[in-house]
């Protein structure tokens, strides 16, 4: 089955950029979908297809997909933005739905 | 807006069958869209279990297909999980979620991101 590896931590100071990676087997043929997910919270979709952001999402969040890893940009970090990342593709070759290990994004 | 809302009961023997529903305010379901159900176990990752259209068309996940159904109600505007045989690896946090398409061409896809998503449920299976 499709998988997905993500860095289990990332530490990052307030004001800085945090890069969250999502690695998969040619995952640049993939649209790949990140979400946010704070404790005891639903987790919230921060970007879509590699690279689009819903609306009311800042634009400090950006993302990328190329080769095998895709990769969640946060600019500019606040503490609010400490909270665990989730990256997602769907597997076209055995149609079911992946998410990564998950990243936990610490604001120092 | 659209809102999600799961019910069902909080606590589940072994080996019975999990029972859950999603109820969808704000949108007919009927009208598109996938939806799908997410579970977390405590201090773990999210799991997709399946998704569903809203003609009855599902996706499911390999490891739990063979005790998972999904399914669609749209004269009462929700969508229910049934998990049968469960065990204690069953308990987490059940999620509904929509999955987001192009309402204007019509177009859904199982691979689209979950847009919109319940508060979650816990479900405990312990005897």
């Amino acid at each position: 089955s499709y998988v997905l590896t993500q860095p289990p931590s990332v530490s990052v100071a307030p004001g800085q950029t945090a890069r969250i990676t999502c690695g998969g087997n040619n995952i640049g043929s993939k649209s790949v979908h990140w979400y946010q997910q704070k404790p005891g919270q639903a987790p919230v979709l921060v970007v879509y297809d590699d690279s689009d952001r819903p609306s009311g999402i800042p634009e400090r969040f950006s993302g990328s997909n190329s080769g095998n890893t895709a990769t969640l940009t946060i600019s500019r970090v606040e503490a609010g933005d400490e909270a665990d990342y989730y990256c997602q593709v769907w597997d076209s070759s055995s149609d079911h739905l992946v998410f990564g290990t998950g990243t936990k994004v610490t604001v120092l | 807006q659209v809102q999600l809302q799961e019910s069902g009961p909080g606590l589940v023997k072994p080996s019975e069958t999990l029972s859950l529903t999603c109820a969808v305010s704000g949108y007919s379901i009927s009208s598109g869209y996938y939806w799908g159900w997410i579970r977390q176990p405590p201090g773990k990752g999210l799991e997709w279990i399946g998704s569903i259209y809203h003609s009855g068309s599902t996706y499911y996940n390999p490891s739990l297909k063979s005790r998972v159904t999904i399914s669609v109600d749209t004269s009462k505007n929700q969508f229910s999980l049934k998990l049968s045989s469960v065990t204690a690896a069953d308990t987490a946090v059940y999620y509904c979620a929509r999955q987001q398409g192009d309402i204007l061409t019509g177009y859904f896809s199982p691979d689209d991101a979950f847009d919109i998503w319940g508060q979650g449920t816990m479900v405990t299976v312990s005897s």
